[in-house]
């Protein structure tokens, strides 16, 4: 099964609009954390959030947020107001176990490209 | 400035051979990755690394090796039994706990020519 789930491969948003990209996990630890990444045609991975699964509160960056609904095992990433530089491949990845030191690999989903239009 | 790079930008590679694409971090990170990007697939885990030498498969090491002799050294080999080695690799390092610390080179494109 995967582990993380990007079910959208493709979005076309307006500039200026608001923006959800969907991702959703499956774990069965309970100490997990959930990160966002954008990666531009030149394919640098550029962190842009990252939600704990014990925070309390939804992580914010900027004009970054992350909508963690953690008993649906959802954590989508809310981009306000989207300008043309936003364009590119965004991924949700997963660390679990993050109480045992040596499980600090990253599990990714599939991605969405994002394109903004003018 | 502290960061990963990653040698070289582009590779080609003839059917049959070996290639080994570099990995240098001078973050003092414990823990390196090399990852796997094919179109519409994502990052796939090839290999990483807790230590010096030592190292685990990650899920597609197959056709894959690597060495971590030096902390700051993370190199991967390409060998001739990778039937489809074509993609985009990355290498990657982290610290400990700190969820905020995982750092990503600019990648290596390889094509099999």
């Amino acid at each position: 099964a995967q582990k993380i789930t990007q079910t959208q491969p493709g979005m076309f948003v307006q500039e200026k609009e608001a923006v959800t990209l969907d991702c959703t996990y499956d774990t069965s630890d309970p100490s997990y954390g959930l990160f966002w990444y954008k990666q531009p045609s030149s394919g640098e991975m550029i962190f842009l959030i990252y939600q704990g699964s014990y925070d309390q509160q939804n992580a914010t960056e900027g004009r970054y947020s992350l909508n963690f609904q953690k008993a649906r095992k959802s954590a989508n990433l809310v981009i306000s107001a989207s300008q043309l530089g936003d364009s590119a491949m965004y991924f949700c990845a997963m660390r679990e176990g993050l109480s045992n030191f040596g499980n600090e690999k990253l599990t990714f989903g599939t991605g969405t490209r994002l394109t903004i239009i003018p | 400035d502290g960061g990963i790079t990653q040698s070289p930008k582009y590779l080609f590679r003839k059917e049959g051979q070996n290639v080994t694409l570099s990995c240098e971090q001078n973050l003092n990170h414990d823990a390196m990755y090399w990852y796997r990007q094919d179109p519409g697939q994502g990052l796939r885990l090839i290999y990483y690394s807790q230590i010096v030498n030592d190292f685990q498969k990650g899920d597609i090491a197959e056709g894959y090796s690597v060495s971590r002799e030096k902390k700051e050294s993370f190199p991967l080999t390409v060998t001739s039994a990778q039937k489809n080695p074509t993609a985009f690799y990355l290498c990657a390092s982290s610290i400990g706990r700190d969820m905020y610390g995982y750092t990503f080179g600019s990648g290596t494109r390889l094509t099999v020519v």
